[in-house]
């Protein structure tokens, strides 16, 4: 099946700064979602994106899709933006079908 | 508009009970998906329904785990007997036909002691 890694596994900001997660894919997709996981434990939609860049606020997502990997921005980091951002992302074809595979997640910690 | 709905959010039993999972999908939504998520793991697919048709439980981890579909606005997850293995977050999420996007239930955290 299909591989989802990402990177950093974890990183500690202060309030204000930007930084850019990374997720890397191992196939063709027709399915890659962003998700935050808040420290209440809910999976909390970002951004579908299978191809091309969307912002939300704050927040921007960028997918390049021929070199099989993807790009969540947040800009001038909160503290509520603190918890794990997960990746996730469906083959195009092959017996996977409808399967979501989720990377392994980034912990992010912003400080006041 | 009512997102996924999970039920109980949290579920503490001995180990050897019954447990069972609910699930509510977004209306006119046609997939539904169960996941766990252990430390260990991950988030892991468990199974998925069309329809109210299971149509890959690959990801189910042993017999001691089923799961149903009586209408399209149900599921449930059993567990039976249950393990302190099997302690996780469970989650449900669902899909409406000709979009891949998920949207995924709060989640119910269960602890087998």
């Amino acid at each position: 099946g299909i591989q989802v890694e990402q990177s950093p596994p974890d990183l500690i900001l202060q309030e204000g700064a930007n930084s850019t997660l990374r997720c890397n894919f191992s196939d063709s997709v027709n399915n890659l979602q962003w998700f935050h996981q808040n420290p209440w434990g809910q999976l909390i939609n970002l951004f579908y994106i299978p191809s091309g860049t969307k912002q939300n606020g704050r927040l921007s997502a960028t997918t390049v899709a021929t070199e099989r990997y993807s790009l969540l921005y947040i800009s001038s980091s909160q503290t509520t933006d603190s918890g794990v951002y997960f990746c996730a992302a469906q083959n195009a074809g092959g017996t996977s079908y409808g399967k979501l595979t989720f990377g392994q997640g980034t912990i992010l910690t912003v400080h006041p | 508009d009512a997102g996924v709905i999970q039920s109980p959010r949290h579920e503490v039993t001995e180990m050897g009970q019954e447990v069972t999972l609910r699930c509510k999908p977004i209306s006119g939504h046609d997939y539904l998906f169960w996941y766990r998520q252990t430390m260990m793991r991950g988030l892991e697919l468990l199974i998925y329904f069309n329809n109210n048709v299971p149509i890959d439980d690959s990801g189910m981890p042993e017999d001691r785990f089923s799961a149903k579909m009586p209408n399209a606005s149900f599921s449930t997850l059993k567990i039976q007997p249950s393990e302190p293995r099997d302690s996780a977050v469970y989650f449900c999420a669902s899909r409406v036909q000709g979009s891949y996007e998920q949207y995924f239930g709060p989640g119910t955290r269960l602890t087998v002691t």
